[in-house]
């Protein structure tokens, strides 16, 4: 089975410059989470979502961030406009109802994002 | 102050020995706990549950101390393969299923 998918990879990007970071969470989970991770602050949750309504957001850290789930399958995290404090790797997670309780977060690969 | 705060070492120690991280935990509403493993650059898994009495999953051992506010975890005849981040979570009774990430032990086993 296919696991979490993000895309892209990696971005290289200039300050000023509108970022979308895409998830595919594993087919059949109801919760999605994006989370952000860097040297000095470790992996920050930014916001989760449960059957595609957002529960949470306390976490993103300012009006430049957005999240959407328009349907099961796919999550974006835009950054507009980003700056070079946002160079960071940002996961994306998913879990089943049952299973979240008990910690178990599937992670995708992560989208290591670096603004110039 | 970080909710959840852990040393971040590294912890260099050699194969076979046996080696301890703590983790602890400022709110006291804290009701879940886990530790999951990144390997370098890699994404964060899941290694396991923390459970009130105590677990044991092979070579790994989690402890709970609710008193004094810590997990522990603990591994026994450390391998080279052990070598990864080990990434003490929280999840507190307030905040729904928002996990809450230490920032990391790094773990250096060595030949």
């Amino acid at each position: 089975d296919a696991g979490v998918i993000q895309s892209p990879r990696h971005e290289v990007t200039e300050m000023g410059q509108e970022v979308t970071l895409r998830c595919k969470p594993i087919s059949g989970h109801d919760y999605l989470f994006w989370y952000r991770q860097t040297m000095m602050r470790g992996l920050e949750l930014l916001i989760y979502f449960n059957n595609n309504v957002p529960i949470d957001d306390s976490g993103m850290p300012e009006d430049r961030f957005s999240a959407k789930m328009p349907n099961a399958s796919f999550s974006n995290l835009k950054i507009q406009p980003s700056e070079p404090r946002d160079s960071a790797v940002y996961f994306c997670a998913s879990s089943l109802e049952a299973r979240v309780g008990v910690g178990e977060l599937f992670f995708g690969e992560g989208s290591r994002l670096t603004v110039l | 102050r970080k909710e959840v705060e852990q040393d971040p070492g590294p912890f260099n120690v050699p194969e076979g020995a046996t080696v301890a991280f703590n983790c602890t935990y400022s709110n006291s509403a804290s009701q879940s706990f886990f530790w999951y493993r990144q390997d370098c650059r890699k994404e964060p898994k899941l290694l396991m549950s923390v459970y009130s009495s105590g677990n044991e999953d092979g070579r790994f051992t989690a402890q709970l101390n609710r008193a004094s506010q810590y997990i522990s975890l603990l591994i026994r005849d450390s391998k080279l393969s052990d070598s990864a981040t080990y990434l003490c979570v929280v999840i507190n009774s307030n905040s729904g299923y928002a996990l809450n990430f230490g920032k990391g032990t790094s773990l250096l086993v060595t030949p």
